[in-house]
């Protein structure tokens, strides 16, 4: 159980053109997605917590504007980068909880198997 | 906000050594730890947490150890093998939001 997936595991893109990034809870229902940026061999940075039917928390220096995050149901978040530039390339990863655990897990963070995202 | 600080950020042991990473964290009221193993290119997978009620929490060849006074937790792994071989995260985080705040991440290289 707690299976998060993403789509696409890959994306190339030109400048300019926009990107969107599926996260998907696929049995189990989460109010709460977050969404990463992981450069290559550094640390997962939180770039937003993403809440259904809500709008989106964003992290000190993430712009809102550029990374559009949309959760409109329980099992889907979606992250979109707009006007995409070189400097965005990275690889993107989703996570979420399963607020339905019992045993005291519920804050324990399921990944997706995350998007590498590649501008050019 | 929370800091987290881990090391090293490089450890290379021979098989069957162990291998202990170390995290230290700045704010008291953090109370789940979790670590995370990530091999290249993959997603993140949790292989032990532990919570603040608890000083020691064992998985087999994996340990855990925490002490809240001293804001400091470690990862213990025995007996390494060579599919141990990843980068670890730990991280730290308290209740309400539960959001993991990570540390910068160890590559372990275990020799055959």
């Amino acid at each position: 159980g707690a299976v998060v997936s993403q789509h696409p595991s890959w994306v190339i893109c030109k400048s300019g053109t926009s990107v969107k990034i599926e996260c998907r809870s696929l049995d189990f229902q989460a109010t709460t997605m977050f969404w990463y940026r992981q450069f290559p061999k550094q640390s997962l940075m939180l770039m937003a917590t993403s809440n259904e039917g809500s709008k989106a928390t964003y992290e000190q220096g993430v712009e809102k504007d550029k990374f559009l995050i949309n959760h409109a149901s329980l099992t889907l978040s979606t992250l979109t980068v707009t006007s995409a530039h070189p400097e965005d390339s990275s690889f993107y990863i989703c996570s979420a909880r399963d607020p339905g655990l019992a045993g005291g897990t519920a804050y324990e963070q399921y990944f997706g198997p995350g998007t590498r995202l590649t501008v050019t | 906000g929370e800091n987290v600080e881990q090391h090293p950020s490089t450890l290379s042991v021979q098989e069957g050594d162990s291998a202990v990473i170390k995290c230290t964290y700045s704010d008291s009221a953090s109370n789940y730890f979790p670590w995370y193993k990530q091999e290249l290119g993959k997603r993140p997978q949790l292989i032990i947490d532990i919570r603040s009620n608890v000083g020691e929490k064992k998985d087999q060849r994996i340990a855990v150890t925490l002490n809240k006074t001293a804001k400091h937790f470690s990862l213990h792994i025995t007996e390494t093998q060579p599919e141990d071989s990843a980068v670890y995260f730990c991280a730290a985080s308290k209740g309400g939001s539960y959001i993991p705040t990570f540390g910068r991440g160890t590559s372990l290289i275990v020799h055959p």
